[in-house]
């Protein structure tokens, strides 16, 4: 069946490089996403990759893809008091668009 | 910039009463959704559309329901509130997959917090 997990709570110190994992089950998928949250605030696209890719960059995220595992990581180097939200790893594996989203990643930034 | 709006930032209601969540988007978008995020549990997906008229159940539709009579607006009903239903609730919106070009990428509205009395 569907499913995507991610880890619930991380907290790191500014300036460290923050690394959020993500498990998925369909390896079917085009595209896989990382959406940011702020507080009180919707859902926004903050990086994907593109399923026959292993790794992207961009500026300072990296997302690793590995296929065999079905797992997808999202490292955010020098990670800044702004960088504080819910981090949610999204599959599209659920048809028409729609994307399976996990429970979400609480990154808590501290001095 | 795409936008979606939600009607209502912030909604009290009481159990038993009608509400109505409206969401407009602005981008000529086929796709609509509605969500609802509860805390360890992230977004579940309650409704979606993908064209006017059109519905299809998600994850979780027990005691919602929807309208789609314009492209651009999709509503979600709550027929009769219950406490259980105090949540956050996303609207998003997205191109057809078959419209290029097209990464599948949702865009949101910025919630709307219902609490049920």
């Amino acid at each position: 069946g569907e499913d995507v997990e991610q880890s619930l709570f991380l907290s790191v110190r500014e300036g460290d490089s923050s690394v959020i994992n993500c498990t998925y089950t369909d390896s079917s998928s085009t595209y896989l996403y990382w959406y940011k949250q702020e507080p009180g605030a919707g859902l926004q696209l903050l990086t994907y990759i593109f399923s026959n890719m292993d790794m992207k960059q961009d500026q300072r995220l990296t997302v690793l893809l590995n296929k065999k595992d079905k797992h997808l990581s999202l490292r955010i180097a020098d990670t800044q008091t702004g960088d504080s939200a819910i981090y949610f790893c999204a599959d599209p594996s659920g048809g028409y668009n729609k994307l399976i989203f996990g429970a979400g990643t609480r990154l808590a930034v501290h001095p | 910039d795409v936008k979606v709006t939600q009607s209502s930032r912030y909604l009290v209601k009481r159990t038993g009463e009608k509400v109505f969540l409206e969401c407009v988007q602005d981008m000529d978008h086929e796709n609509m959704f509605w969500y609802r995020q509860d805390p360890g549990l992230g977004l579940r997906l309650i409704y979606f559309s993908y064209d006017v008229k059109m519905k299809e159940k998600g994850d979780i539709p027990e005691g919602y329901s929807v309208s789609r009579e314009k492209k651009e607006r999709f509503s979600l009903i709550l027929e009769s509130a219950s406490t259980n239903q105090t949540s956050m609730y996303l609207c998003a919106s997205s191109l057809w997959r078959t419209r290029a070009p097209n990464t599948g990428e949702l865009f949101f509205g910025e919630g709307s917090r219902l609490t049920v009395l």
